[in-house]
């Protein structure tokens, strides 16, 4: 079955100091790829999404990038935080390009910048 | 442009009754309709999709959406809440044709009382 992991859960980061969160997922191949934002427990913004390798969509200009070293690795980055970038950080895949296509989330990871 | 409106910041109900979650929806063209369910501090879990045919659609845990395309509608339901029911709900939105992203709802708080 496939799985996918999101780490850390939890982050608390200084203003300016640079961010990685990883995403990967298991038992599937050339899976899209996205990642989401949800401030203060509601709404989901659609960050970045990917349809393979190297292929990032970037949906939202802002202080975060997106890349995909291999085909089941997501990361998403910044070089220096801003308060407003805290949030819930969603990673998610589905299996076919397409808009049929269910996606299926990770846990999340709680990120606080102070 | 695609998009979601869920009308309700909250929706109330007691255990055992039938609850309504609303969602209505716009895009240029056919969509594709999904319900979500979030519990706290957790990433988002598949209910229910429609993409054609019946309009009636049944998902997880005793869900089930009605797509009714003259009110571009796609409220969420289910017979008898449950406490445990109690979670965030979202809906979202793609468009029938080549690759579209989700677009989703801020989502709907429900609440059920024992």
């Amino acid at each position: 079955s496939q799985t996918i992991h999101q780490w850390p859960a939890t982050l608390v980061q200084p203003v300016g100091s640079p961010l990685s969160l990883e995403c990967t997922v298991e038992g599937t191949s050339n899976p899209n790829l996205y990642w989401y934002r949800q401030a203060a427990g509601r709404g989901l913004q659609l960050l970045f999404y990917s349809v393979g390798i190297g292929q990032i969509s970037s949906e939202v200009p802002q202080n975060l990038s997106a890349s995909r070293p291999q085909d089941r690795q997501f990361i998403l980055s910044s070089k220096k935080l801003l308060l407003s970038d805290s949030g819930f950080y969603l990673c998610a895949w589905s299996t076919l390009a397409g808009a049929r296509n269910i996606q299926y989330f990770g846990a999340g990871t709680r990120l606080s910048v102070l | 442009a695609q998009s979601v409106a869920q009308p309700e910041d909250q929706v109330n109900v007691a255990e055992g009754n039938p609850l309504t979650v609303k969602c209505t929806y716009s895009v240029s063209g056919n969509p594709y309709l999904f319900w979500y369910v979030q519990y706290p501090n957790r990433g988002l879990q598949f209910l229910l999709k429609y993409i054609t045919g019946d309009n009636l659609v049944k998902g997880s845990y005793g869900f089930e959406a009605e797509f009714n395309k003259s009110q571009t509608s796609f409220h969420l339901k289910k017979p008898s809440a449950l406490v445990s029911d109690s979670a965030l709900y979202f809906c979202a939105v793609s468009l029938n044709s080549g690759y579209s992203t989700l677009t989703f709802g801020k989502g709907t708080m429900l609440l059920v009382s024992p």
